[in-house]
């Protein structure tokens, strides 16, 4: 089965500084990477997707995140964090199972970031 | 981007009731939907994937005789909570996609469920 991994429940940053919020990942073949936010009593909202192609993905609100084949990460990444950037982030992988695609969610990271 | 909408968006009610919760796809064909619940600051379980105009499949644990999803339509499931209890209170989020080779999916907003 593939997942994938977040290592960090909590991820603290000051304002305007970088921030990463980590993500690693295990599938068979190539896999089909994913960021999405939310924002509290909130669905989530897709942020990047990484199927093929360029291995620095950049997505809304200036996120980016690098593919790292060699060490199977999907790393999310942002060279200033804003107070509002503060939400639940969480890195998806999408399986094939049964015959159809099936998302497979990490168990998100907690990103605060402080004024 | 896509929308998704949810409703209700959030519903109380007595134990042993049942809620219908709808999930709509508002610009785009939805051939497959998803349904999670979410459990305060936890990841996302998925509880089914349902395809319009067959029956859902539902993850392992989770009741399908509690927990009923039609998808009679491309842009319309909904779940239902038959029997509510307050162990059912939860966050359930539906989400979209416009077909299997489709990556990207598009979430609702989400249905706060309180059982009294």
């Amino acid at each position: 089965a593939q997942s994938v991994a977040q290592p960090e429940d909590q991820v603290n940053v000051a304002e305007g500084n970088p921030l990463t919020v980590k993500c690693t990942y295990s599938v068979s073949g190539n896999p089909y990477l994913f960021w999405y936010v939310q924002y509290p009593n909130r669905g989530l909202q897709f942020l990047l997707k990484y199927i093929t192609g360029d291995n620095l993905v950049k997505g809304s609100y200036g996120f980016e995140a690098e593919f790292n084949k060699s060490q199977t990460s999907f790393h999310l990444k942002k060279p200033s964090a804003l107070v509002s950037d503060s939400a639940l982030y969480f890195c998806a992988v999408r399986e094939r199972r049964g015959g159809s695609y099936i998302p497979t969610f990490g168990r998100g990271t907690s990103l605060i970031v402080h004024p | 981007g896509a929308v998704v909408s949810q409703h209700p968006s959030r519903v109380i009610c007595k134990s042993g009731t049942s809620v219908k919760i709808e999930c709509r796809s508002l610009d785009f064909q939805a051939t497959t939907m998803f349904w999670y619940r979410q459990f305060p600051k936890k990841s996302l379980m998925l509880m089914a994937t349902s395809n319009e105009g067959s029956k859902a499949t539902y993850e392992q644990g989770v009741e399908k005789d509690k927990f009923l999803i039609n998808h009679a339509s491309l842009t319309l499931s909904t779940l239902t909570v038959t029997s509510a209890h307050p162990e059912d209170s939860s966050f359930y989020i539906c989400s979209a996609r416009a077909g299997e080779e489709q990556e990207t999916q598009y979430f609702g907003p989400g249905t706060r469920l309180l059982v009294l």
